[in-house]
């Protein structure tokens, strides 16, 4: 059973507009949520983190949003530029349990010229 | 900032052979490093947790013997794959535990077994 989903594989956007990346996770003891993003044959690269006691968590382009109630999490990225052009994972963590994070997925972003 | 090394990047080896990767951190302790494996177009999947000083602690399904995980130091972890055969090809990458409670990762290990 998947604790954190990315229900979008693929997401493709136009190059300035706003890229929104969903995920959902069904483990309410999860407290600290990150995005990475990941190039072919790379390690994935951290983006953006948030806990659970905020809803939002802004840096640069890259804004995490955080629905406790609904278990959801997004990330918007404005405005897109090809350079996003990647997977981006979300990862969900309870910290009090240590720090065994739990990937989702993935989706894939490709921002068009 | 924090930085986590991983080598080599990339590796080649004949079936039967075993190969070793490491993983550093290089400005910052870790007494807890994890190791991944990804297959292509899927998602990191968690192989084993390797704590300083003690055993590690493997997946459901990992085989210990065919991944062996030595964390001798805190700066320290590698990961051999003995007796590699082809289904062992993969990218396979660490990460560590570092500063403000974020994870860094190494940049990964494209391991093809002829």
């Amino acid at each position: 059973d998947q604790q954190v989903k990315q229900n979008s594989p693929s997401l493709s956007v136009q190059e300035g507009r706003i890229s929104i990346l969903n995920c959902d996770y069904t483990n309410s003891m999860f407290d600290y949520f990150l995005w990475y993003k990941k190039y072919p044959a790379e390690g994935p690269t951290f983006l953006i983190s948030i806990s659970s006691i905020k809803d939002k968590n802004e840096d640069g382009r890259f804004t995490v949003f955080l629905n406790k109630s609904a278990k959801h999490l997004s990330l918007h990225i404005v405005p897109s530029q090809p350079g996003d052009s990647a997977v981006y994972f979300c990862a969900a963590s309870d910290l009090l349990a240590g720090q065994n994070f739990v990937f989702g997925p993935g989706t894939r972003l490709s921002v068009l010229p | 900032g924090a930085v986590v090394s991983q080598h080599p990047s990339w590796v080649i080896c004949k079936s039967g052979t075993s190969v070793k990767i490491e993983c550093r951190s290089l400005d910052f302790q870790a007494t807890t490093m994890f190791w991944y494996r990804q297959f292509p177009k899927q998602s990191l999947m968690l192989m084993a947790t390797s704590n300083e000083g003690s055993k590690a602690t493997y997946e459901q399904g990992v085989e210990k013997d065919k991944f062996l995980i030595n964390h001798a130091s805190l700066t320290l972890s590698t990961l051999t794959v003995t007796s590699a055969h082809p289904e062992d090809s993969s990218f396979y990458i660490c990460s560590a535990p570092g500063p403000n409670e974020k994870l860094f990762f190494g940049s990964g290990t494209q391991l093809s077994v002829l």
